[in-house]
């Protein structure tokens, strides 16, 4: 089955402590992406990926890294979490043929930082 | 710049009505528009896409939506709502000028169907 999968799903962690939330496709797309959606704001962009070790910043990108060292997976890493970065997040990927593309979403991750 | 605007939070229709959702944008280029929904616990589930030709656009679960150049809009509609089509929908656009895949997305409207 095609799809964007997410770990972990939910995530309870305490300011300071560094995480890493996986983000893996199995649809060979070529372009990847990572946003949070906060209530009243919709989603929005954190980092994006054209292809392997090819990646840039979003419209929010402070107090996150990625990394895209092979095809399939891109991590969103967060090495000093504080509260404000408590949010709903999904990552995404799309075949980069042409730019009306349509996107696939994991199902998300919940990120509470206390 | 690129933007989105859904101008309502929240939606309420009932049953067997139909469904107008709003959605209005700007893109310096031509646009790409495109309908997402998210059902509870779930990720964003495309629906429709408008890039070019017929400005009525159909799409998943009976949706359609009606591109309108001078009203910069692309609003989701559909003739008979269901009660399963209560959910979040995001309207979201790329301009299709720079042949990127920069998307901007609305903040998102909640649509209640009541039975």
């Amino acid at each position: 089955e095609a799809q964007v999968t997410q770990n972990p799903r939910y995530l309870i962690t305490v300011t300071g402590k560094k995480l890493t939330v996986t983000c893996s496709q199995n649809m060979n797309h070529e372009y990847m992406s990572w946003y949070r959606q906060d209530p009243g704001l919709g989603l929005r962009q954190i980092y994006y990926s054209m292809n392997v070790e090819v990646t840039d910043k979003g419209d929010v990108p402070e107090g996150y890294k990625v990394s895209r060292k092979e095809k399939r997976n891109f991590p969103l890493i967060l090495e000093s979490p504080s509260p404000n970065q408590t949010s709903l997040y999904f990552c995404a990927s799309t075949p980069a043929g042409t730019s009306y593309n349509e996107q696939f979403f994991g199902p998300g991750t919940r990120l509470t930082v206390l | 710049a690129q933007s989105v605007a859904q101008p309502e939070d929240q939606v309420n229709v009932a049953e067997g009505n139909p469904l107008t959702v709003k959605c209005t944008y700007s893109v310096s280029g031509n646009p790409y528009l495109f309908w997402y929904v998210q059902y509870p616990n779930r990720g964003l589930q495309f629906l429709l896409k408008y890039i070019t030709g017929d400005n009525l656009v159909k799409g998943s679960y009976g949706f359609e939506a009606e591109f309108n150049k001078s009203q910069t809009s692309f609003h989701l509609k559909k003739p008979s709502a269901l009660v399963s089509d209560s959910a979040l929908y995001f309207c979201a656009v790329r301009d299709g000028a720079t042949g990127g895949f920069k998307t901007i997305f609305g903040a998102g409207t909640r649509l209640f169907v009541k039975a």
